[in-house]
């Protein structure tokens, strides 16, 4: 089956800085990479999304890109903001197949002020 | 529109006693998931309810599991009899579609003593 890696486990910044998420997967029927954020108290939201078909994506400060080759995808948050602190999952769905996402183990991302 | 709300959203039971776990989906969402995170580790699926069969049950441990979507709208989870290992965060989640976005409920803290 799948398996889903994400690394750091807890990152910690300043504000207006740029903090990055990485992930890797293995199975190369996995085809849609959905990012969750997920702030306390709360469940996880999707934030931002990629398929297979497309090197990078952008939403104003969040960016995710995608290595099929290597297997591994990346979020990119830039001028982070206090807002910015909750924990964040990676995924890796067959999509097409069945849909299941697998996730990675999450990041605590940490803006101080 | 109204999230996905879960009940309760603490629960602290002894082991060997019995939990019953409830979700509402967003009205009109036939698709409805049921996933677990234990604490620091991936969320992993449990099982994908579509109207008020189950689609896939391939995550559920257990036969100590039962879930339940009467009628195909709100959805039960119960385990008895409750183990330790069972403790963690349990998420619901409903889409529209299968391929469509997943949107998660706030969570149930289960505790087992």
């Amino acid at each position: 089956g799948e398996n889903v890696e994400q690394h750091p486990s807890t990152l910690s910044v300043q504000e207006g800085d740029s903090a990055v998420i990485k992930c890797t997967y293995s199975d190369s029927a996995s085809n849609y990479f959905p990012w969750y954020k997920q702030e306390l108290g709360k469940g996880p939201q999707l934030i931002i999304d990629i398929r297979s078909n497309v090197g990078e994506k952008k939403d104003q400060r969040i960016a995710v890109t995608l290595n099929k080759t290597a297997k591994h995808f990346s979020l990119h948050i830039t001028e982070t903001q206090p807002e910015d602190s909750a924990v964040y999952f990676c995924a890796a769905i067959p999509w097409g197949g069945s849909y299941i996402p697998t996730f990675g183990r999450g990041t605590s991302l940490i803006v101080h002020p | 529109e109204a999230g996905v709300t879960q009940f309760p959203s603490h629960s602290v039971i002894e082991k060997g006693q019995t939990v019953t776990l409830r979700c509402d989906p967003i009205s009109g969402h036939d698709n409805l998931y049921w996933y677990r995170r234990v604490m620091g580790k991936e969320i992993k699926f449990l099982l994908h309810f579509v109207k008020e069969s189950k689609q896939d049950e391939s995550g559920m441990p257990n036969n100590r599991f039962l879930a339940e979507r009467t009628g195909g709208t709100y959805s039960t989870l119960k385990v008895q009899p409750a183990e330790l290992e069972d403790s963690g965060v349990y998420f619901c989640a409903s889409g529209r579609g299968q391929g469509d976005t997943q949107y998660f409920g706030p969570g149930t803290r289960l505790t087992v003593l």
